[in-house]
């Protein structure tokens, strides 16, 4: 089956780096997302992951390990208008279908 | 220019209606996509459209029917509506099936009373 664990809610301090965890388990990787949904918004697109690894964007970084079925989302500097959902997502190769996660919860305090 | 664009953004309606969610995106994507976020926020697919022609039709309730004119028009019509469809619809769209980033509309608050 397919499946996306992250954790609910986290919290973190202005300034302060966090890293969100996604575990997923697919038949047929073919990607890994996160986005970003501030309450009440559409979700905007952060990053790709296909090969294992590190991406920086900027302020965000995402990590790949296909082998664990792992995945992060690392923050750093934190803002306070980062407090917003993060969602990972993994892309089926057998027909391009996004599974989405839950969601995390990120709370930013001053 | 708003990319992708759905109306209306919020519509309350009665049990047993029928209603119809517009999408519209100028991108020039070849694939447009309808979600359901529920309240426990999870994001499902309910269909997609590759260059005009159905790709993913996921186990959702046949009144859910998405009509798409032209490739950049996705519009999702709902016969009957029950309680249980009240949620936050998100059209979406993307290069391609195999496209990094899809672009998602402002989202449709649905409330069936």
């Amino acid at each position: 089956g397919q499946n996306i664990d992250q954790p609910t809610e986290m919290t973190a301090t202005e300034g302060a780096i966090v890293q969100i965890n996604c575990t997923y388990q697919t038949s047929g990787f073919n990607g890994l997302f996160w986005y970003q949904q501030h309450a009440g918004e559409a979700p905007t697109f952060l990053s790709y992951n296909v090969l294992d690894g590190l991406e920086e964007k900027g302020r965000f970084s995402s990590f790949l390990s296909r082998s664990k079925g792992y995945s992060y989302l690392l923050l750093k500097e934190l803002q306070m208008k980062d407090s917003a959902s993060y969602l990972c997502a993994v892309r089926d190769w057998s027909n391009y279908q996004l599974i989405w996660g839950a969601g995390t919860k990120l709370i930013i305090k001053p | 220019d708003t990319a992708v664009s759905q109306t209306p953004k919020y519509l309350v309606t009665q049990m047993g209606n029928d209603k119809s969610i517009k999408c519209e995106q100028n991108l020039g994507h070849d694939t447009m996509y309808w979600y359901k976020q529920d309240s426990k926020k999870f994001l499902k697919i309910m269909f997609s459209y590759n260059n005009k022609e159905l790709i993913i039709n996921e186990t959702v309730p046949n009144r859910f029917s998405p009509k798409s004119p032209d490739k950049a028009h996705l519009n999702l019509h709902i016969n009957s509506l029950e309680l249980g469809d009240s949620a936050v619809y998100f059209c979406a769209s993307s290069q391609d099936l195999g496209g990094t980033e899809a672009f998602f509309g402002q989202g449709t608050r649905l409330t069936v009373v």
